[in-house]
């Protein structure tokens, strides 16, 4: 069975860039899409965006300036980089496995990783 | 990108039926998926395509569409259901989650 486990430092400065990776195991990457969803304190889910196993992405346009999101088939893993974080960027980050069956859901979802902002 | 839009709360007396709706601003109406979400935990999908269930939940758990509107009903609720319940839906830009609902069992 599929599980996913996000890593990646809890605390951050504001203007720095928010790193974290998202381990697969149980299964393999190769053939599905992969996402990183937030959610702030207190509120509701937000998608960042998600990526192909072959590298293909796509971003929410709300972040997508400031959003990279890239895979290593070697090593199971997909990564989030998140740049020039605010306060507003404090939440708890999710990554899952998207599948698509007429349209793209997540099946598959870790345990979420809690990420602060602040200096 | 399009908006889902949910009630902010649910509240049920045990062994009731709940229903919570999420309406799309956007034409044609993508498929529905809905997810279930407890204080402290990850989201659990519990409903895909509009009202497919995935192996392992519950058959009160039911989804339907009509319209622009799908709706979640949970029958005859239990105090385990008492979450939060998410819909989502994507299109060419993306994926979008709604607000989300709490449902309170009373």
């Amino acid at each position: 069975q599929v599980q996913l486990q996000e890593s990646g430092p809890g605390l951050v400065k504001p203007s720095e860039t928010l790193s974290l990776t998202c381990t697969v195991s149980g299964g393999s990457i190769s053939s599905y899409y992969w996402s990183w969803i937030r959610q702030p304190p207190g509120k509701g889910l937000e998608w960042i965006g998600y990526i192909y196993y072959s590298g293909s992405t796509n971003y929410n346009p709300s972040l997508k300036s400031r959003v990279t999101i890239s895979v290593d088939t070697s090593k199971n893993q997909f990564s989030l980089k998140l740049s020039s974080v605010t306060a507003a960027d404090t939440a708890v980050y999710y990554c899952a496995r998207v599948m698509v069956a007429a349209n793209y859901y997540m099946d598959v979802w870790g345990k979420g990783t809690t990420v602060t902002v602040s200096s | 990108s399009y908006e889902l839009t949910q009630p902010p709360s649910v509240s049920v007396s045990p062994g009731q039926t709940a229903r919570i709706t999420c309406s799309a601003d956007a034409l044609p109406k993508q498929y529905a998926y809905w997810y279930q979400q407890k204080p402290g935990q990850a989201p659990v999908l519990v409903i895909y395509k509009d009202s497919e269930r995935p192996s392992g939940i519950p058959e009160r758990f039911s989804g339907s569409s009509s319209g622009t509107t799908v709706t979640l009903t949970i029958s005859g609720v239990q105090a385990e259901d008492e979450a939060d319940y998410y819909c989502q839906s994507a299109d060419s830009s993306g994926i979008t989650f709604g607000g989300g609902t709490k449902l309170t069992v009373l």
